[in-house]
């Protein structure tokens, strides 16, 4: 069965440093998803990505992160600059539209 | 805005007993409704989901859940849980005006063998 595949499993960084999480969509679908859930809270809707560019961002989704989809697989989620409030665990979602289809989350931590 | 409130958060119940867990949404237009798991250390998988017809799903490993339209609900039942049931569990809506998952905050159930 396809599936979404995001790298790496847990990122480890500083406070301040930039960190790119990545994401493998499945590879038909047309809609790309970020969503985060910080530890004992809900999962929250970051963006969606559709046709090359944000259809949909949430007021967390501010100028610190940028999504991209670099080379036509690959969907990456940047985060310019961590802040400690930014740990949690970063799911990539891809759907054709219709049903969600969610990788196993990034583990992001910034010390 | 959109929410999905699920009232229960943390379930503890022996094997063989039943199941419900409680999903409601605030939302007046046409949905589509999932129910995810998420075991432990693993992804978020899709249970089941609603988009339109019987209201009453099956999903997988003997889930099945009801759209009540009237209660704004769509709750998730098993008639006799296993151990490997213990995940966390989440409701989530979509609607036709955008494409994005409005998750409930989650339950937790854990089944004592």
């Amino acid at each position: 069965e396809p599936e979404v595949t995001q790298t790496p499993s847990h990122q480890v960084t500083q406070m301040g440093q930039e960190v790119i999480l990545r994401c493998v969509p499945i590879s038909n679908h047309l809609y790309f998803y970020w969503y985060r859930q910080i530890l004992g809270q809900k999962v929250e809707f970051l963006v969606s990505f559709y046709n090359n560019e944000i259809s949909e961002k949430s007021e967390i989704f501010d100028d610190q992160f940028s999504v991209e989809r670099p080379d036509g697989s690959n969907f990456t989620l940047k985060i310019r600059s961590t802040k400690l409030e930014d740990s949690a665990m970063y799911f990539c979602a891809s759907s054709l539209p219709g049903v969600g289809y969610f990788g196993a989350g990034t583990r992001l931590s910034v010390l | 805005a959109q929410s999905v409130s699920q009232h229960n958060h943390h379930v503890i119940l022996s094997e063989a007993a039943s199941l419900e867990l409680g999903c409601n949404y605030s939302y007046g237009g046409t949905v589509n409704l999932f129910w995810y798991v998420q075991y432990p250390g693993q992804h978020l998988q899709l249970l089941l989901k609603y988009f339109s017809g019987d209201p009453l799903v099956k999903g997988i490993k003997g889930f099945e859940a009801e759209f009540i339209k009237s209660k704004f609900s769509f709750n998730l039942r098993k008639p006799s849980v296993q151990w490997s049931d213990t995940a966390e569990y989440f409701c989530a809506v979509s609607t036709n005006t955008g494409n994005q998952f409005y998750f409930g905050t989650g339950t937790s159930l854990t089944v004592i063998p």
